[in-house]
C-alpha cells in the first residue's frame, strides 16, 4: 500500500521567512496530493492540493510542487506570519474504483515567531 | 467551508460504557470517513462508506462500528469503551466521482476513557 513520509517533524522560522515542508510517497499510481493545516483542537483544513497532471500550483503565499519521477511533493509558504503556526499534513491518494482514500504523512509542526 | 458537524466535541466516559459519536454533513456527499488521530500524530482511516447502506473497514483496525442509514449521517459506536480507545476521532466527507475530490473534515471528537 501507499506510504507517505514527511519532513521535518518540527520547523521554527522567524516571521517573514519562508518555510518548506517535504513529502515522499511510494505508490506511483497516486494521483492526488492535498495539504492540510490543523490548528490546536480543530479538524484538518485543506489549504492547497495538486493533481498528478500538474507540476506546480500557487495560491497567494502558499505553493505546492510535485515531482512525479522522484515521487515527492513539497509545500512552500512565503512571508510567514504567526497565524501560520499549526501542524501541516501532506497526503497522497490513489483512486480505486472511483473511491479516493487518503494516506497521511506524520505531520510537521510549524512555529512562526514574531 | 465544509458543513460537517461532530458531536460531542469532548467526552470523558468510564470503562465499559457504550458511546456513539455523531457525524452529520449537509453537502449531500456520498462518501464519508472516520479517521483516528492521537495528539500531534498522523491520521489513520478506520471506517469509510461509499453511500447509504455501505460501510467498509479502513487501514487501521478498530473495535468501533459504523452505520450509514442516511446520506448525511455516519455515526461511530463503541460498544464497550476502554482506555486504549482514548483518542481524537475525525469525521470527513467527499463527493463521489472522479479522482481527487476534496475531503472535508469536521472539528473532531475528543474521547477520553477513564
Amino acid at each position: 500500500g501507499e506510504n507517505v513520509e514527511q519532513h521535518p517533524s518540527t520547523l521554527s522560522v522567524q516571521e517573514g521567512d519562508s518555510a518548506v515542508i517535504k513529502c515522499t510517497y511510494s505508490d506511483s499510481a497516486s494521483n492526488y496530493f492535498p495539504w492540510y493545516k490543523q490548528e490546536l483542537g480543530k479538524g484538518p483544513q485543506l489549504i492547497i492540493d495538486i493533481r498528478s497532471n500538474v507540476g506546480e500550483k500557487k495560491d497567494q503565499r502558499i505553493a505546492v510542487t510535485l515531482n512525479k519521477t522522484a515521487k515527492h511533493f513539497s509545500l512552500h509558504i512565503t512571508e510567514t506570519q504567526p497565524e501560520d503556526s499549526a501542524v501541516y499534513f501532506c497526503a497522497a491518494s490513489v483512486t480505486n474504483t472511483g473511491f479516493q482514500k487518503l494516506v497521511f504523512g506524520t505531520g510537521t509542526r510549524l512555529l512562526v515567531s514574531p | 467551508e465544509a458543513d460537517i458537524y461532530q458531536t460531542p466535541r469532548y467526552l470523558v466516559i468510564g470503562t465499559g460504557k457504550k458511546i456513539t459519536l455523531e457525524c452529520s454533513q449537509t453537502m449531500g456527499h456520498d462518501k464519508m470517513y472516520w479517521y483516528q488521530q492521537d495528539p500531534g500524530m498522523e491520521l489513520h482511516l478506520i471506517h469509510y462508506s461509499y453511500g447509504v447502506n455501505s460501510t467498509e473497514k479502513g487501514d487501521l483496525s478498530s473495535e468501533s462500528t459504523v452505520s450509514r442509514i442516511r446520506t448525511e449521517h455516519f455515526p461511530l459506536t463503541l460498544e464497550s469503551a476502554r482506555p486504549s480507545h482514548t483518542s481524537q476521532y475525525l469525521c470527513a466527507s467527499s463527493e463521489y466521482g472522479s479522482s481527487g475530490n476534496t475531503i472535508y473534515f469536521g472539528e473532531g471528537s475528543w474521547l477520553t476513557v477513564v
